[in-house]
C-alpha cells in the first residue's frame, strides 16, 4: 500500500508563474515531511521540510504547506524558473522511528521559458 | 567536500550473475541507506545502517539481496543471482545520524540492467 502519494505525475508551467505540487499521505503517525528534487542522472537532493507542529515553512521561492486534518501537503514554487524543471518527490517519516523515509512516486515539473 | 560516491554508475549483466554495488558515504556520517527506484514501485528503502550495524532490512525484496557495511566509509549491496526484474536505479544515501530531522544526502545512483 502506498502511504505517500503524488497523484499528478507531471506538471507544466510557464516561467514566472506559480508551480503547485501536491502530496497526500495515509499514515496519520507521520510527523515530518520533506520535498526532494531530482535532476536526470543525479540523486535526489533535499529541498525543504516541515514538522507536523507547523502548517507552513518557507525558504526563498519554495513554500511547503501542511494540512494535517486532510493529510495533505503541497509545495509552492514562486516564481518558477527553467532551472526548476526536475522531478519532485515528497517524503514522510516518523521522527521517533528514526530517519526512515517513505517517498511518493514523484511529479515531473517542466518550466517553459 | 565530496558527496556520497557510488560505483559503478552503470552496470549491465546477464541473468544469474552476481552484482555488487558500492557506496562511500560522506565522511562523518553515521547512517547509510540503500534505496531502489523503479517505474512500478518508485523510490523504496531497502535497508539502512547506523554505526555500521544494519538497523532495518525489511525492505530487502528477497534473500538474493544482501548488504554489508564493513567500516564507516564503505558499504556494498549484492544481488546473487541477479534477475531481469532487479533492473532499476539503486541509490545510496547518508546522514549524520538517525535523528528524524537529519538530512539524507543521496549519491548519483547506479543504473543496473539485468538481461
Amino acid at each position: 500500500d502506498q502511504q505517500v502519494k503524488q497523484n499528478s505525475p507531471s506538471l507544466s508551467v510557464q516561467e514566472g508563474r506559480i508551480s503547485i505540487l501536491n502530496c497526500d499521505y495515509t499514515n496519520s503517525m507521520f510527523d515530518y515531511f520533506l520535498w526532494y528534487k531530482k535532476y536526470p542522472a543525479e540523486g535526489p537532493t533535499f529541498l525543504i521540510s516541515i514538522s507536523s507542529i507547523k502548517d507552513k515553512n518557507e525558504d526563498g521561492r519554495f513554500t511547503v504547506f501542511l494540512n494535517k486534518s486532510a493529510k495533505h501537503l503541497s509545495l509552492h514554487i514562486v516564481p518558477s524558473q527553467p532551472g526548476d524543471s526536475a522531478v519532485y518527490f515528497c517524503a514522510a517519516s516518523l521522527k521517533a522511528a528514526g530517519n526512515k523515509l517513505t517517498f511518493g512516486g514523484g511529479t515531473r515539473v517542466l518550466v517553459k521559458p | 567536500d565530496a558527496g556520497v560516491i557510488q560505483s559503478p554508475r552503470h552496470e549491465v549483466t546477464e541473468m544469474g550473475q552476481e552484482v555488487t554495488l558500492r557506496c562511500k558515504p560522506i565522511s562523518g556520517h553515521n547512517s547509510l541507506f540503500w534505496y531502489r527506484q523503479t517505474m512500478m514501485r518508485g523510490l523504496e528503502l531497502l535497508i539502512y545502517f547506523n554505526n555500521n550495524v544494519p538497523i532495518d532490512d525489511s525492505g530487502m525484496p528477497e534473500d538474493r539481496f544482501s548488504a554489508k557495511m564493513p567500516n564507516a566509509s564503505f558499504s556494498t549491496l549484492k544481488i546473487q543471482p541477479s534477475e531481469p526484474r532487479d533492473s532499476a536505479v539503486y541509490f545510496c544515501a547518508s546522514s549524520r545520524s538517525l535523528a528524524g530531522w537529519d538530512t539524507q544526502y543521496f549519491g548519483p545512483g547506479t543504473r543496473l540492467t539485468v538481461l
